[in-house]
């Protein structure tokens, strides 16, 4: 099992339309989560840590469910350049710098 | 502004030959990375560093090692290159988030 799972996609939505992606983490000491967003050939760019009270930046809101072991991100409105792919990030603090896991990543586009 | 640079953005390489791959952050971070990210299988660390001439193992090392001489550079170096370590190479330093530099496209022949 993945210690970081996504669903690949794509997802393929209109503009204007709300699309949520969800991601499943295994370690349970997991302490901190992020959402990186990668464009096509380039590199992954941090996109918005997420809390646990869940917290919010323009059009993305990132939700975190400890009890159930996932992060989510949704998206509202979605604009055409939005369209890339989002990789799910857990960090946790076993005293080690290392602990970083990416997801796959679960690739957006956006239709005009 | 935060900067990651790597030291090229595509290479071509023979199988057999030695590569080098530098890496240059302007944030004075302590911890720097290598991954290699191939399409299906994500990101995956190579090796990392947490100080000057200090590294670990990533989950993926075989074929690889690493040196960091300066704590604003770290290098990635292929000993003789083989044709499955075609990839994209990502460097990245961190504080609490990473930041990436925008990658190296190698190719091995």
């Amino acid at each position: 099992r993945k210690e970081v799972e996504q669903d690949p996609g794509p997802f393929n939505v209109p503009e204007g339309a709300t699309v949520a992606f969800n991601c499943t983490y295994s370690n349970s000491a997991s302490q901190s989560f992020f959402w990186y967003r990668q464009d096509c050939r380039k590199e992954p760019k941090l996109l918005m840590s997420v809390y646990s009270s869940g917290n919010e930046d323009g059009r993305f809101t990132a939700q975190l469910n400890r009890a159930s072991q996932y992060i989510s991100l949704l998206i509202r409105d979605s604009k055409l350049s939005d369209s890339a792919t989002y990789l799910c990030v857990v960090k946790d603090y076993s005293g080690s710098a290392r602990q970083l896991t990416f997801g796959s990543g679960t690739q957006l586009t956006v239709l005009p | 502004d935060v900067k990651v640079t790597q030291s090229s953005r595509y290479l071509v390489k023979r199988t057999g030959e030695k590569v080098f791959l530098e890496c240059v952050q302007d944030m004075d971070h302590e911890n720097m990375f290598w991954y290699r990210q191939d399409p299906g299988l994500g990101l995956r660390l190579i090796y990392f560093s947490y100080d000057v001439k200090m590294k670990e193992k990533g989950d993926i090392p075989e074929g690889y090692s690493v040196s960091r001489e300066k704590k604003e550079r770290f290098s990635l170096i292929l000993e003789s290159a083989s044709t499955n370590q075609t990839s994209m190479y990502l460097c990245a330093s961190s504080s609490r988030e990473q930041y990436f530099g925008p990658g190296t496209r190698l190719t091995v022949t």
